[in-house]
């Protein structure tokens, strides 16, 4: 079974200043995607990022980027230049193939709460 | 905003009782999700609908059941409903089912069973 570890409950930053967000995987597919949202203290799912497991360049959108190492099992999170409001928790997921169905449920980290420091 | 829309924003119920929790996917979006999210089991799959048929079932509770109708919009039921059901239940949905298809999720239905 697929499987998202992200080792960082908390987090803090100063703002302005760059953060990295963990996060490794476990799958035994070839083929998946990897996500990222963010979900501030309102709770709703913010999506981020996507990084498909075979595209060749990191993923970027604006601030965030997405440091993809297949070989390690890893897409960790950058946020530069941090704003007060990227306080928020972030999750990272994996796109999960249920086996004969082509669907594609997401499986989530237990997620990293990141707070923003003026 | 997402696109996706969910109600009741908040629901408030006693044990034992059935509720009904509403979702609009984006226009266009045939795919639509449901997640649990509670404090001990974090964010969970719940089941997916396709185009009106079911095509994937996570943890979902036999007391549990959803539907998409023909306009594509879908309900998740809940009955019998125990004080551990109490979660923020999400709503995503997405044009496709492949697995680089990003899934767009609604605000939330919180539950809190008394």
């Amino acid at each position: 079974a697929q499987k998202i570890t992200q080792t960082q409950p908390g987090m803090f930053v100063q703002e302005k200043e760059a953060v990295t967000l963990d996060c490794t995987y476990d799958t035994s597919d070839q083929s998946y995607g990897l996500f990222w949202y963010k979900q501030p203290s309102s709770g709703e799912m913010i999506f981020l990022i996507y990084q498909g497991s075979y595209d060749e360049q990191n993923a970027t959108e604006g601030r965030y980027s997405l440091n993809f190492q297949k070989a390690r099992k890893s897409a960790n999170l950058v946020i530069s230049a941090s704003q007060l409001g990227d306080s928020a928790m972030y999750f990272c997921a994996m796109s999960d193939p249920y086996s004969g169905a082509g669907s594609y449920q997401l499986t989530f980290g237990k997620g990293t709460k990141l707070s923003v420091i003026p | 905003d997402s696109g996706v829309t969910q109600t009741p924003k908040h629901l408030i119920t006693a044990t034992g009782q059935r509720v009904t929790l509403r979702c609009s996917p984006r226009s266009g979006d045939l795919s639509v999700y449901w997640y649990q999210q509670s404090l001990d089991q974090g964010l969970q799959f719940l089941i997916q609908y396709y185009n009106g048929e079911e095509r994937a079932k996570g943890n979902i509770l036999e007391r549990f059941s959803a539907q998409q109708f023909p306009d594509l919009h879908s309900e998740l039921n809940l009955s019998s409903l125990e004080l551990g059901d109490s979660a923020l239940y999400f709503c995503a949905s997405s044009y496709g089912q492949e697995s680089y298809n990003e899934q767009f999720f609604g605000p939330g239905t919180r539950l809190t069973v008394l």
